[in-house]
């Protein structure tokens, strides 16, 4: 049973446009999201997360939304750069409580960006 | 300040033997995670350490086995090897492992097994 799920393997776009990733989860426990870039032969690079009581978190070219109604959370890029090319993870953690429950990590969005 | 550090980085085991990885955290980070890539599954939680003690397990049968050391190090040990533990092994650390969760990643060891 997928908790975290990223229904787009993957997603190609336009050096200059706007990148869109999707994150939809099911754990209604869940209260902090976090999306990380993993290159190729890296680990995956914390980029920005967003606690429940928020809708909206943005740093630089990087916004994340979070509609805790739907259970979805969304990843904008704006503008898509070369060097965003990279797969994408959404990941949720209940840790409100207190203690490390790990992180849940949907299936990755492997982003290109087009020149 | 160095990042977290994963040794050894490539490995391949045949089935049936053990196999122990290690990670270094960064300085002064007191969790460490371990987590499992698989091209069906994704990123899945293995367990997480603090202060040398284990926090949080997730859903993995119990050949799978970790420690933490009092220098915050950690190590991962996998028995009885099966062909389907071929994966990337990534090793995160946290200062606290806290809710704020912004977790620094090792570049994993690169399991096979034949």
């Amino acid at each position: 049973d997928q908790q975290v799920k990223q229904n787009s393997p993957s997603l190609s776009v336009q050096e200059g446009r706007i990148s869109i990733l999707n994150c939809d989860y099911t754990n209604s426990m869940f209260d902090y999201f976090l999306w990380y870039k993993k290159y190729p032969a890296e680990g995956p690079t914390f980029l920005i997360s967003i606690s429940s009581i928020k809708d909206k978190n943005e740093d630089g070219r990087f916004t994340v939304f979070l509609n805790k109604s739907a259970k979805h959370l969304s990843l904008h890029i704006v503008p898509s750069q070369p060097g965003d090319s990279a797969v994408y993870f959404c990941a949720a953690s209940a840790g409100e409580g207190g203690g490390a429950d790990g992180l849940t990590f949907g299936k990755g969005t492997h982003l290109i960006i087009q020149p | 300040k160095a990042g977290v550090t994963q040794t050894p980085r490539y490995l391949i085991k045949t089935r049936g033997q053990q196999v122990t990885l290690s990670c270094s955290p960064i300085s002064g980070h007191r969790s460490v995670s371990w987590y499992q890539q698989t091209p069906g599954q994704g990123l899945q939680f293995l367990f997480e350490y603090f202060s040398e003690t284990q926090r949080n397990k997730g859903n993995f049968p119990g050949r799978f086995s970790g420690r933490q050391f009092s220098n915050s190090r950690s190590e991962m040990n996998v028995s009885t090897l099966e062909l389907g533990d071929s994966a990337l092994y990534l090793c995160a650390s946290s200062r606290t492992g806290g809710p704020s969760y912004e977790q620094y990643f090792g570049p994993g060891t690169r399991l096979t097994v034949t």
